[in-house]
C-alpha cells in the first residue's frame, strides 16, 4: 500500500531563513508520482511541483527546490530566503496508476518576521 | 486555463438536512474527478473517486448511502451530502482530471466548508 510521511507536523522560522520539508513515501510500483502542494490559509491547494519516478534530476524554481531520491524514497523541498508569504500548509502526495492522491500529514510552516 | 470551480464556497446547514455540493470544470473535459475531506488541521482523505457515466468508486470506511455521487457529464460532478450530522462537518475538495490524461494532472478546486448544526 501506498503512504506518505510528512514527519514534521509544524516548522517556525525566522524569515530569509532556509527551510527543508521533509517527505518520505512507501510504494510497491516502480511506475508512480511525487507531487508537492501549498495550502495557504483559504484553503485552496495550489499545486508546486509533480515528478514522476523516472526521473531523479534535482528541480529548482525560483526559490524552491526539491530533490528526489529513489534510493531513500525521499522527496524533499526547499525554500531559500523565506519569506512571510511561503507560511501555509504543505502537502506531499504521491499517485500510483489508478491516479488516486495519497497525501502526508502536512507541514504546517510559519515563517516569522 | 484548467480552472474549477466549487459551489457553494461556504455551507450552513441544519442537522438531518441533505446538501449538495457541485464540482465543475470550467475549460476541460474530465473523465475523471475525485472527492476529498479534510478536517481542520488534518490531510486530504479521498472519498470517492468519480467517472463520468458510471457509478463512483468509494474508499474504504465512507458511506456511499450518505456521500451521494454523480457525474453527470464530463464537466460537472456533484456530491450530496444526505441527512447530515455535525460530525460531516468538513472541508469538501474536488479535483478533476482531464479527458486526454497526461502526465497525471489533477486540477483542484477552492474547496467548500461545510458547516452542520
Amino acid at each position: 500500500a501506498q503512504k506518505v510521511t510528512q514527519a514534521q507536523t509544524e516548522i517556525s522560522v525566522v524569515e530569509k531563513e532556509d527551510v527543508t520539508l521533509d517527505c518520505v513515501y512507501e510504494t510497491r510500483d516502480t511506475t508512480y508520482y511525487l507531487f508537492w502542494y501549498k495550502q495557504p490559509p483559504s484553503g485552496e491547494l495550489v499545486f508546486l511541483i509533480r515528478r514522476n519516478s523516472f526521473d531523479e534530476q534535482n528541480e529548482i524554481s525560483g526559490r524552491y527546490s526539491w530533490n528526489f531520491q529513489k534510493s531513500t524514497s525521499s522527496f524533499n523541498f526547499t525554500i531559500t530566503a523565506s519569506q512571510v508569504v511561503d507560511s501555509a500548509v504543505y502537502f506531499c502526495a504521491l499517485s500510483e496508476g489508478a491516479q488516486k492522491l495519497v497525501f502526508g500529514q502536512g507541514t504546517r510552516l510559519t515563517i516569522n518576521p | 486555463g484548467a480552472v474549477v470551480s466549487q459551489h457553494p464556497s461556504r455551507v450552513i446547514c441544519k442537522s438531518g438536512t441533505s446538501v449538495k455540493i457541485e464540482c465543475r470544470s470550467l475549460d476541460f473535459q474530465a473523465t475523471t474527478m475525485f472527492w476529498y475531506r479534510q478536517f481542520p488541521k488534518q490531510s486530504l482523505m479521498l472519498m470517492a473517486t468519480s467517472n463520468e457515466g458510471s457509478k463512483a468508486t468509494y474508499e474504504q470506511g465512507v458511506e456511499k448511502d450518505k456521500f451521494l455521487i454523480n457525474h453527470a457529464s464530463l464537466t460537472l460532478s456533484t456530491l450530496t451530502v444526505t441527512s447530515a450530522h455535525p460530525e460531516d462537518s468538513s472541508f469538501y475538495i474536488c479535483s478533476a482530471s482531464p479527458a486526454r490524461r497526461r502526465l497525471r494532472e489533477q486540477y483542484f478546486g477552492p474547496g467548500t466548508r461545510l458547516t452542520v448544526t
